[in-house]
């Protein structure tokens, strides 16, 4: 069983709406990460968190915020949304943000924007 | 630039058969992790087994086992004894040191179908 958890499983979503999806990791970890999944394509890295500070963010549109409340928390906030944003969101950790780390990810959040 | 390359969109095995899929990186940092994930339709990404650049010996963990040719770039995944609960896509991943090793690059992936 994953010690990365992720609510909800299922999301849809207006384009006016505003949502948010969490993440909580149980190991211990300082560093998380948000990726996007479109179907059929490999994970997209959007934010990453080391020691709860933003330490990347791809050129992700602002209509996705991410927050780190804590070293085990991870949240993404959902504003005014596209439909191309629907996919397949997925949560990670890892001990440290350094190459030898493995990445440890969650079940993810399947989000439909219409 | 660092580039992961999985060259088989698809690949087809009898159950209890091995399989292998082929995974070609191209990297000039001598610092750097490959890694290997299993995603099924459900979605999460399952963390199989991992090579570090400097390891000397090839890397296995249970019935998966990484060939690392590291003059050729190539990490391909072994899987002994398929099984059906195999049947899944399969990612080949990268993280190098210089950028502080924040960043995973992952590969299109391979989808593994285990016939009965």
């Amino acid at each position: 069983d994953t010690e990365v958890t992720q609510t909800p499983k299922h999301l849809v979503m207006g384009m006016t709406n505003k949502k948010s999806l969490k993440c909580e990791q149980h190991m211990g970890h300082r560093a998380m990460y948000w990726y996007k999944q479109k179907a059929k394509k490999p994970p997209e890295l959007m934010f990453v968190y080391s020691y709860e500070k933003l330490s990347i963010n791809e050129s992700v549109p602002s209509r996705f915020s991410p927050e780190c409340p804590n070293s085990s928390l991870l949240n993404l906030h959902l504003h005014a949304l596209q439909p191309e944003d629907s996919a397949l969101y997925l949560c990670a950790s890892s001990q440290a943000a350094r190459h030898q780390e493995t990445q440890y990810f969650g079940p993810g959040t399947r989000l439909l924007v219409l | 630039a660092q580039k992961i390359t999985q060259t088989q969109p698809g690949m087809f095995v009898q159950e209890k058969e091995a399989v292998t899929l082929d995974c070609t990186y191209d990297t000039s940092d001598p610092s750097y992790g490959l890694f290997w994930y299993k995603q099924p339709s459900s979605g999460e990404m399952i963390f199989l087994i991992y090579q570090g650049s400097y390891d000397q010996q090839n890397a296995t963990e249970g019935r998966y086992s990484l060939n690392f040719q590291k003059a050729r770039k190539s990490a391909n995944l072994v899987i002994s004894a398929s099984q059906l609960g195999d049947s899944a896509m399969y990612f080949c991943a990268m993280r190098e040191g210089r950028d502080g090793g924040f960043k995973t690059i992952f590969g299109a992936g391979t989808r593994l179908f285990v016939k009965a």
